[in-house]
Parts: structure tokens; C-alpha cells; sequence
């Protein structure tokens, strides 16, 4: 079955970096797209970025252009979001989906919270 | 950026009653290509609706979608416990950013 696992949270300070993992299986990784969404405690849901299949063509939301840089590598069936010089309004619960072109977001991970204080 | 604002924020029903949940785009969806999530306290969100019309695959048939352009709406024909929840619109039918609605948390009443 579909399986998608986040990792790498976890409380940093102001300014410093994580990078957050996704493993995927039970299907094809390398024919999906991948996301990552996020959500701060309480609040609604965020896009934050995506990748293509071949890693060739990313895009990232405002809020985190410039910091936040997501890769994959289609050999460890694995989705990454390398995340720098984090500020407070990060704190967030971050989410992997897998995206179908019609279907939206089919499967989610669990989520991995970054927690963002000194 | 498309902008998707979804009403009411908070609505409060009864089991047995038929939810009507709205979400409106800031400009037409290509395609249509809008899908609806629900999502329970300490979970992942769930895909309920995609394409603005189709179940996704084990989605009881008491949620349906409706709606094109700029005006969509899911509908939960009779409330189950287990439909109290929050739930979101998320729009794709541009390049990214693929923009979510707000949020209307269903409350039972």
C-alpha cells in the first residue's frame, strides 16, 4: 500500500536550518509529482512546495522563497525540503503529498512538526 | 495567485442533517480542477472530492461535489459522528502556488 513517511522535525532556534525527509512506497515514486504542504498550530493548510518527476522543474510559495529548496532522489524513493534561516512563523506541522494531475493530493505522510524558538 | 474563500467558517448541524459547504475562486478554475479535503484534529488531511465532481476511491457516496468556474460546493447528504471535522478547498488549476481555501470546521450542533 501507499505509504508516505515524513522525517527530520524537531525544535530549532531562530536563523538555523533542517533538512525534512519523505520516504515513499507502495508505488512508482518516480512517476509523481511530490509536495510539501504545512500547517502552524491551529491554523489552516499551506502549499509550500512541489518538484516534478525528474526534479527538473521546482516551485516554491512566497513565504518561504529563497529558504526553502525542495529536491528528490528517485533512486531512495525520497522527497526532501532542505529549509534555512528559519523564523518563528515556520513552526509548523509539515506534510509530503503525493499529487495526481486530476486527483489532487491522494496520499499525505503523517506530518513532522518544526518547532522554531530559542 | 488564486484565492479560494470558503463559507461558512464555522458550521453547526446536527447528525442526520445535510451539510452544504461553499467555496468560491477569485477568478475561474481551469478544468475545474478543484478537490476538497477533510481533515480530523492530529491527522493528515483526506482527499474527499477531486475534479470539483468525483469521490475519491473509498468515499461514501453522502459527499458530493458540485459546482464549476468560480462557485463550488460539497455537499454531506446526512451527517455521520464521524463527519465533524474541518474541511478545505484546494485549487489546481494553475501553476503553483496551488492556493487552499481557509477552512469551514463542522461542528455538531
Amino acid at each position: 500500500q501507499v505509504q508516505l513517511v515524513e522525517s527530520g522535525g524537531g525544535v530549532v532556534q531562530p536563523g538555523r536550518s533542517l533538512r525534512l525527509s519523505c520516504a515513499a512506497s507502495g508505488f512508482t515514486f518516480s512517476r509523481y509529482v511530490m509536495h510539501w504542504v504545512r500547517q502552524a498550530p491551529g491554523k489552516g493548510l499551506e502549499w509550500v512546495a512541489a518538484i516534478w518527476t525528474d526534479g527538473s522543474t521546482r516551485y516554491s510559495g512566497d513565504s518561504v522563497k529563497d529558504r526553502f529548496t525542495i529536491s528528490r532522489d528517485n533512486s531512495e524513493n525520497t522527497v526532501y525540503l532542505q529549509v534555512n534561516s528559519l523564523r518563528a512563523e515556520d513552526t509548523a506541522v509539515y506534510f509530503c503529498a503525493r499529487y495526481g494531475a486530476v486527483t489532487g493530493y491522494d496520499y499525505w505522510g503523517q506530518g513532522t512538526l518544526v518547532t522554531v524558538s530559542s | 495567485e488564486i484565492v479560494l474563500t470558503q463559507s461558512p467558517g464555522t458550521l453547526s448541524l446536527s447528525p442526520g442533517d445535510r451539510a452544504t459547504l461553499s467555496c468560491r475562486a477569485s477568478q475561474s478554475l481551469f478544468g475545474n480542477y478543484l478537490a476538497w479535503y477533510q481533515q480530523k484534529p492530529g491527522q493528515a488531511p483526506r482527499l474527499l472530492i477531486y475534479g470539483a465532481l468525483s469521490r475519491a476511491t473509498g468515499i461514501p457516496d453522502r459527499f458530493s461535489g458540485s459546482g464549476s468556474g468560480t462557485d463550488f460546493t460539497l455537499t454531506i447528504s446526512r451527517l455521520e459522528p464521524e463527519d465533524f471535522a474541518v474541511y478545505y478547498c484546494q485549487q489546481f488549476s494553475s501553476s503553483p502556488p496551488y492556493t487552499f481555501g481557509q477552512g469551514t470546521e463542522l461542528e455538531i450542533k
